[in-house]
């Protein structure tokens, strides 16, 4: 099993729906997670993290986390064609970061 | 400021010859990272440099060697590539788990 698991992609959603993301994590130890947005040909830049459980928002984004379940996801709501990138989940550890291998989203016009 | 900054964006390469991938944070981060990102594969962690002076293999260590040169600077050695070291190859420092990226470097060997 691998550490990081992300749901299969590519996902595509209409503008203006919400997309769902989800992300399951083996080391229970994780503590920090972190959600990363990577444009075609780009690096990756985080949008999110969140350190509990529980929901977290910002702007249209919202986080969610549950330990118990070794779960973390990320919804984007009224999708616009500018979220269409890759996203990785990331799970924190002592100095290093697990990613998974990414969704890609794509929101059509 | 600059971020994290490497160099060359773009190299071609030889079977079996060697090239440094350059990387360098004005952040003042003591933590900095080398992955490399196939297809499909996400980002795998080669080496990393928890602070200036040591530094520790990742996931993917073979074939490749690091040098933390001071606590700006954080380099990245192939001795002999190989086919198999074509990627995209990303640098990122970081602070309080929050990692910055450099723009990447395109490695073909052919």
């Amino acid at each position: 099993q691998k550490e990081v698991e992300q749901n299969s992609g590519p996902l595509s959603v209409p503008e203006g729906a919400i997309a769902s993301l989800n992300c399951t994590y083996s080391d229970r130890g994780s503590q920090s997670f972190f959600w990363y947005r990577q444009y075609s040909g780009k690096s990756p830049e985080l949008i999110m993290f969140i350190y509990s459980n529980g929901d977290k928002e910002d702007g249209r984004f919202t986080a969610q986390l549950n330990k118990a379940s070794q779960y973390v996801s990320l919804l984007i709501r009224d999708s616009q064609p500018s979220d269409s990138a890759t996203y990785l989940c990331a799970p924190g550890g002592d100095y290093k970061l697990s990613f998974g291998a990414g969704t890609t989203v794509t929101v059509r016009a | 400021n600059a971020g994290v900054t490497q160099t060359p964006k773009f190299q071609v390469l030889k079977t079996g010859q060697s090239m440094t991938l350059q990387c360098a944070q004005d952040m003042n981060h003591n933590s900095m990272y080398w992955y490399r990102q196939d297809p499909g594969m996400g980002l795998r962690l080669i080496y990393y440099s928890a602070s200036e002076g040591t530094t520790d293999k990742g996931e993917v260590p073979n074939g490749y060697n690091v040098s933390r040169l001071n606590k700006r600077e954080f380099s990245l050695r192939l001795e002999s590539a190989a086919p198999s070291q074509t990627s995209v190859y990303f640098c990122a420092s970081m602070a309080k788990n929050i990692q910055y990226f450099g723009a990447g470097t395109r490695l073909s060997v052919l």
